[in-house]
């Protein structure tokens, strides 16, 4: 059964600082990996997706890594911004044709003044 | 695009009442998922739909629980009998399954409420 593991659970930052989200998976046999944003009280947003063939993908200041073979993914963001503050969470979707994502259980970031 | 659109977006209600909660997925998406957040067990999956046919409704966590897909834009997530246990966010998702990425769009959300 797959597993998925974020940590820290939670980070607070100040302003400007670049910082590492890691995300870690104990079946390597997956398709792709989500990551997603949860604003308090909101729905989630999808930030990056990474195909399994992939070794990262990046979007303005974020940036994620895919180490497939040690079940690792990495969310990195540059010059932190309080806007960044909210829960991110990562999520893989096995291999093959099966679309059931699993969810890790989320890092809260505080990104302050 | 008006994205994924759940409705209502929050709900309170007593005990034993029925609850129905309701999914407009993206236009042209061809699967449907429905999950629940709580802050002990995360977010779940409950169950899912490709093409308006149920795939995996192993997560319903028992027969109080039932969805349906009527149709390719609307489906419905229904607790009867509804208990303070099932308080939660549930989410409502949608994907395209036959393009390369399968990534998945959520909706805002649904905060119920059972007293």
């Amino acid at each position: 059964k797959q597993e998925v593991t974020q940590i820290p659970a939670a980070l607070s930052v100040p302003e400007g600082e670049n910082l590492v989200l890691n995300c870690s998976f104990t079946d390597s046999a997956i398709y792709n990996l989500q990551w997603f944003r949860q604003d308090p009280g909101k729905g989630l947003t999808s930030l990056l997706l990474i195909q399994s063939s992939q070794r990262e993908q990046t979007s303005g200041r974020l940036n994620a890594s895919l180490d497939k073979s040690s079940g690792r993914s990495t969310l990195y963001i540059a010059a932190s911004q309080p806007g960044d503050s909210a829960t991110y969470l990562c999520a893989v979707r096995p291999g093959g044709t099966a679309s059931k994502l699993t969810f890790g259980t989320g890092t809260r970031l505080q990104v302050t003044l | 695009d008006a994205g994924v659109i759940q409705s209502p977006r929050h709900e309170v209600t007593e005990m034993g009442q029925e609850v129905t909660l309701r999914c407009k997925p993206i236009s042209g998406h061809n699967s449907l998922f429905w999950y629940r957040q709580t802050m002990m067990r995360g977010l779940e999956l409950l169950i899912y739909f490709n093409n308006n046919v149920p795939i995996d409704d192993s997560g319903m966590p028992e027969d109080r629980f039932s969805a349906k897909m009527p149709n390719a834009s609307f489906s419905t997530l229904k607790i009867q009998p509804s208990e303070p246990r099932d308080s939660a966010v549930y989410f409502c998702a949608s994907s395209f399954e036959q393009g390369a990425t399968y990534e998945q769009y959520f909706g805002p959300g649904t905060r119920l409420t059972v007293t």
